[in-house]
């Protein structure tokens, strides 16, 4: 394992409540990333972080909102959870040695969100 | 935007039988990567190739680097049960612009007859 810690690991909530997922790594990555996995869909980027307070936007970020205040935690918000936001929400790191991609992504095991 | 096909979208084959998939684009890409994902877990990461023609193996799996930066290939030899699941394909398009844009495929499930 790469020492990703996705928290919790399973959620119910209702529609219009707020939502925080918690990633925490042990490696001291430089790049953090929080995707999505949705059936037809694959695995698409949310918002990723190359640094302490350092954070930008995905291909699919709408409705998300992101923090790390510590190199080690990133949490993903949902200010206001919809039905559409569904998804297993996976967090990845990288080292970022020379640019975020020239080391490979290590994935956590998952969030499994379900909004009703 | 840029995409990635994946194919085959699944497959059933025979314990010991080898495997192949592919991935493939109209965009040349700098980085392939291709992961291997479980149920109920995160995708693991199989072998990561960094130029055109590489050739790499991890045990039983090779994969290549297309020549044309354009595709990449997943190979498995003499398939056994574990190794069941959903296989993907990732790439960094050459021109990247902004950071944060791996690119994945939709997809391989590997089914195997026991």
């Amino acid at each position: 394992d790469a020492g990703i810690t996705q928290s919790p690991r399973h959620k119910v909530t209702e529609t219009g409540t707020p939502v925080t997922l918690r990633c925490h790594q042990t490696e001291n990555h430089r790049y953090m990333y929080w995707y999505r996995q949705d059936p037809g869909h694959g695995l698409r980027l949310i918002h990723y972080s190359y640094g302490v307070k350092d954070t930008d936007k995905g291909e699919v970020s709408d409705g998300y909102s992101v923090s790390r205040s510590k190199t080690e935690d990133f949490l993903l918000t949902l200010e206001s959870a919809t039905s559409s936001q569904t998804s297993v929400y996976f967090c990845a790191i990288s080292e970022g040695r020379g640019g975020p991609y020239n080391s490979p992504l290590h994935f956590g095991n998952g969030t499994r969100l379900t909004v009703t | 935007g840029q995409q990635l096909n994946q194919s085959p979208q699944s497959m059933f084959i025979q314990e010991g039988e080898d495997v192949s998939m592919n991935c493939t684009s109209s965009s040349i890409f700098n980085t392939w990567l291709w992961y291997k994902q479980d149920p109920g877990e995160g995708p693991v990461l199989l072998i990561a190739l960094y130029k055109a023609g590489e050739l790499t193996s991890n045990g039983r799996l090779t994969a290549q680097f297309g020549i044309t930066r354009k595709d990449s290939f997943l190979n498995i030899s003499a398939s056994i049960p574990s190794d069941v699941g959903i296989y993907f394909c990732a790439g960094l398009p050459h021109y990247g612009g902004s950071q944060g844009n791996l690119i994945f495929g939709k997809g391989t499930k590997l089914s195997v007859k026991p």
